[in-house]
This record gives structure tokens, sequence and C-alpha cells, in this order.
């Protein structure tokens, strides 16, 4: 399964709202996709289990949703903070993992 | 406090081996399958490998398969891949990270260490 994630780099202001896409090659089961925020020097952090199910200490600006192929990370709101590179990932079971490329919101 | 510290990083010539550890902490470790993931400098990130809970399912992306080796020792809440015949291209930064679900089955690595740096250069 391969994952393409849509545009590569935002350039935005804060208080904008963005949409992040996620495709993937074919049909997935939806509790295997989870989304991941990454800041410049630091590890990978989770944003939520499955499409939609936001992992503990995420502002509820940060939602998702999607099934089978589409899958999209919204942020409402960006605030300073919600600057990073953000990625899909897929658990194929029970033999892989497959990360998209990535999509880097940047300042305007 | 729920944490992974990796270790074992380093410069390493092509050809040559190296031993990464993960150690966790502030859970219970022997619960929990685990993961290594890589990334490479400016790239994005790359699954290497996963190990079950008990060490029963065992498994490597198509880059690694043959050349590097992950193992656990529960006893230790300590995380290993030993890593043989590195090539330039495995030069990354390398994080363990906890496999976990959510209540509703829903499935994510939610927990992850600093990194450890590996460069493979002559």
């Amino acid at each position: 399964i391969v994952l393409t994630q849509s545009p590569g780099t935002l350039s935005l202001s804060p208080g904008e709202r963005v949409t992040l896409s996620c495709r993937a090659s074919q049909i997935v089961t939806n509790i295997y996709l989870a989304w991941y925020q990454q800041k410049p020097g630091q590890a990978p952090r989770l944003l939520f289990y499955g499409p939609s199910s936001r992992a503990t200490g995420i502002p509820d600006r940060f939602s998702g949703r999607g099934s089978g192929t589409d899958f999209t990370l919204t942020i409402s709101r960006l605030e300073p903070e919600d600057f990073a590179v953000y990625y899909c990932q897929y658990y194929d079971r029970p033999a892989s993992v497959t990360f998209g490329g990535g999509t880097k919101v940047e300042i305007k | 406090e729920v944490q992974l510290v990796e270790s074992g990083g380093g410069l390493v010539k092509p050809g040559g081996s190296l031993r990464l550890s993960c150690a966790g902490s502030g859970f219970t470790f022997s619960s929990y399958s685990m993961n290594w993931v890589r990334q490479a400098p400016g790239k994005g990130l790359e699954w290497v490998s996963s190990i079950s809970a008990t060490s029963s399912y065992i498994y490597y992306s198509d880059s690694v398969k043959g050349r590097f080796t992950i193992s656990r020792d529960n006893a230790n809440n300590s995380l290993y891949v030993q890593m043989n015949s590195l090539r330039a291209e495995d030069t990354a930064v390398y994080y363990c990270a906890r496999q976990s679900r959510d209540p509703y089955g829903n499935y994510g690595l939610d927990v992850w260490g600093q990194g450890t740096t590996v460069t493979v250069s002559s």
C-alpha cells in the first residue's frame, strides 16, 4: 500500500484553516490509519489513533476523518505551534507499516 | 512518566555493524509490540522493523531484511536492533516507538524515543 500526501508544502498564516490529504493506493482498514506531527529536531508525535481518535493531549482544533482510500487531517485555526510536518501512516497487518511522504505546513 | 530512550548510535564504516538499544520506562514494556522507525537526513519517516510483545512475531522492511535483527529483553525493558552490513543509505536517525491501541481498537505508535543518529561513512 502506498500513501500519497498532498500537497507537499503549504504556506499559511496563523489563524487559517487547513486540510491535509492522505490517499491510499487501495482500500484500507480505517482503524490502522494514523496521523503524526513532527517538528524540526523532534521525534514524531501521535495525533490520531485510527483516522479520527485524538491522542492524549491533542487539542480539538485538530480533527481527522476519512475511510476507504481518502483521509484528511484538518486544523481549524492554525496556532504558531502547529507549523510542522504531518505524516499519515498505515499498519498493513501483520507485516508492514507504511508512511506517507509528509506535508509540511509552513508559516507564510 | 512513560518514556523511551535510544542509545548506541554513531559513525560506522560501510559494511560495519552497530547495535542500537531502546530502554522503556513508566509502562509495562512486556505488554506492547515495539517498532524501529528511521529518518534519513531531510527525508520522511521509514518503518524498519517490529516485534510483538513476546517476540513471537518479527517483521522487517525489505530495505533491511537479512541485515538487521530486532530483539527485546522484557526482563530489562529493552528493545534492540542489530544492524550488520551497513550501507550509506542506512544513515538516519533511528527511533523506537511503542505500538498501541485506543479503547476503540484504533492503532497508533503512541510513544517515541528522542532518536539516535547512525552515520555510515568511510
